[in-house]
């Protein structure tokens, strides 16, 4: 059974950072991309960033490039995201999703809660 | 680019419920739809318009014409509620759009 689990999320000040945290079983992590979604309350789905296998590939929202960083680490089958210069408008629930085969996301995880405010 | 759905959709049980998503790519690029129950990670239950992933109950099948994709649920049951969210790219498959959901409530 694949299961994603996400970690990390919390209150932090505008301006601070986080690090997201989402470890994945039940299938073979390294061959698939993986993606970070989050959802702010009230709103839809945004997808926030991707990361390809082996990690040397990346890509990311306009609105948070240059602030966000997304990185894997394959032997401890974990995805990250590393949240820098905070804003209350990225309040949302980050979910952790693997890619599946025709750029959708074919597993998601429960969610982190992020929570900017000062 | 924007997907856009009907806010909720409310049938009684055993009855179809039909949610679209519109969208102008849709006609070139594949429909996807998600449900989501409060404090569930949220499931694929249609992909590429049409396909059902495995464990998904046959009640549930999408379609898609021309701008408008829809998810059918055939004889809906009270624990099929909750929202749905249909899910594409634009043209270019630069953007990854979600639809801004439809409750549907079962009663």
């Amino acid at each position: 059974e694949v299961q994603l689990v996400e970690s990390g999320g919390g209150l932090v000040q505008p301006g601070g950072s986080l690090r997201l945290s989402c470890v994945g079983s039940g299938f073979t992590f390294s061959s698939y991309w993986m993606s970070w979604i989050r959802q702010a309350p009230g709103k839809r789905p945004e997808w926030v960033a991707n990361i390809e296998q082996v990690g040397s590939e990346t890509h990311y929202v306009d609105s948070v490039k240059g602030r966000f960083s997304i990185s894997r680490d394959n032997d401890k089958k974990s995805l990250f995201l590393q949240m820098n210069s905070l804003r209350v408008e990225d309040t949302a629930l980050y979910y952790c999703a693997r890619e599946g085969h025709g750029d959708h996301f074919d597993y998601w995880g429960q969610g982190t809660l992020v929570a900017v405010s000062s | 680019y924007e997907l856009t759905q009907p806010p909720s959709v409310s049938v009684s049980p055993g009855q179809t419920a039909r949610i679209t998503c519109s969208g102008d790519a849709l006609p070139k690029k594949y429909a996807y739809w998600y449900q989501h129950k409060s404090g569930q990670a949220p499931e694929l239950v249609i992909y590429e318009d049409d396909k059902r992933p495995s464990g998904i109950p046959e009640r549930f099948s999408g379609s898609s014409s021309g701008t408008m994709a829809t998810l059918t649920i055939s004889g809906a049951q009270v624990e099929d509620e909750g929202e749905f969210y249909c899910y594409s790219t634009d043209i270019s498959g630069n953007q990854r759009v979600f639809g801004g959901g439809t409750r549907l409530t079962v009663l």
